[in-house]
């Protein structure tokens, strides 16, 4: 196990079209989390899973994301109707919850969107 | 509202020389405060944690509650230091992470 992967690692798309992405989590890490960064800016949470439940979702996640976990393995974050305003780098981390102190989140690489 | 904050987009300094990066927050309960690396071409990945109160890399960190400030610092610092470092904290019962917008570190030979 080499850590978090997202695939793709780029993605060029027009402005209109649907996107998803792919997180793969640590194998034996219970929950995957969701960021947006864009330039010039820290990483913003989206969403996050434990196991398959969905359990927390921010307010710039518009009606046009959606986050599925559905083995509370693997998981998707799929764009639609894209807007410029999309472009960023999609982040995803992922932990083992359940002590006491606030687990470790272990980034992906990212992928890298670009709406033109 | 939750708010990290770090003044400076940019610190340059040269080899050997003290660093400190800057970092504020705003929240009202007991936080878990972090700072995060992200070396070139790198992932981000956890430097240290407040709770810890350890020394990685020779960086340090000392949460303020009064001043409500968890500055990042180096007696001595290394060019492979060069990197994005981003302050963040954790609200208390909740996981999400909150960043700040992160100060780039740049060390002169």
């Amino acid at each position: 196990d080499t850590g978090v992967s997202q695939d793709p690692r780029h993605k060029i798309t027009k402005r209109g079209q649907n996107v998803t992405f792919r997180c793969d989590p640590i194998s034996e890490h219970n929950r995957l989390y969701w960021y947006r960064q864009t330039l010039g800016q820290g990483p913003e949470f989206l969403t996050y899973f434990q196991n398959e439940a969905q359990l927390e979702k921010s307010r710039l996640l518009s009606d046009r994301f959606s986050a599925e976990r559905p083995k509370g393995s693997f998981s998707t974050l799929e764009i639609q109707r894209t807007e410029q305003g999309d472009s960023a780098m999609y982040l995803c981390a992922s932990s083992l919850a359940g002590g006491l102190s606030q687990e470790t989140q272990y980034f992906g690489p990212g992928t890298r969107l670009l709406v033109l | 509202a939750q708010r990290v904050t770090q003044p400076e987009k940019l610190l340059s300094v040269f080899k050997g020389a003290p660093v400190e990066l800057k970092c504020n927050y705003s929240y009202s309960g007991s936080p878990e405060l972090f700072w995060y690396v992200q070396y070139s071409r790198q992932r981000l990945q956890l430097l240290l944690r407040h709770i810890s109160r350890e020394s990685i890399k020779g960086f340090t960190a000392d949460l303020n509650k009064g001043e409500t400030s968890f500055h990042l610092k180096k007696p001595f610092a290394q060019e492979e230091d060069s990197a994005m470092y981003y302050c963040a904290l954790v609200p208390s019962s909740a996981s999400k992470i909150i960043f700040g917008s992160g100060t780039r570190l740049s060390i002169r030979p």
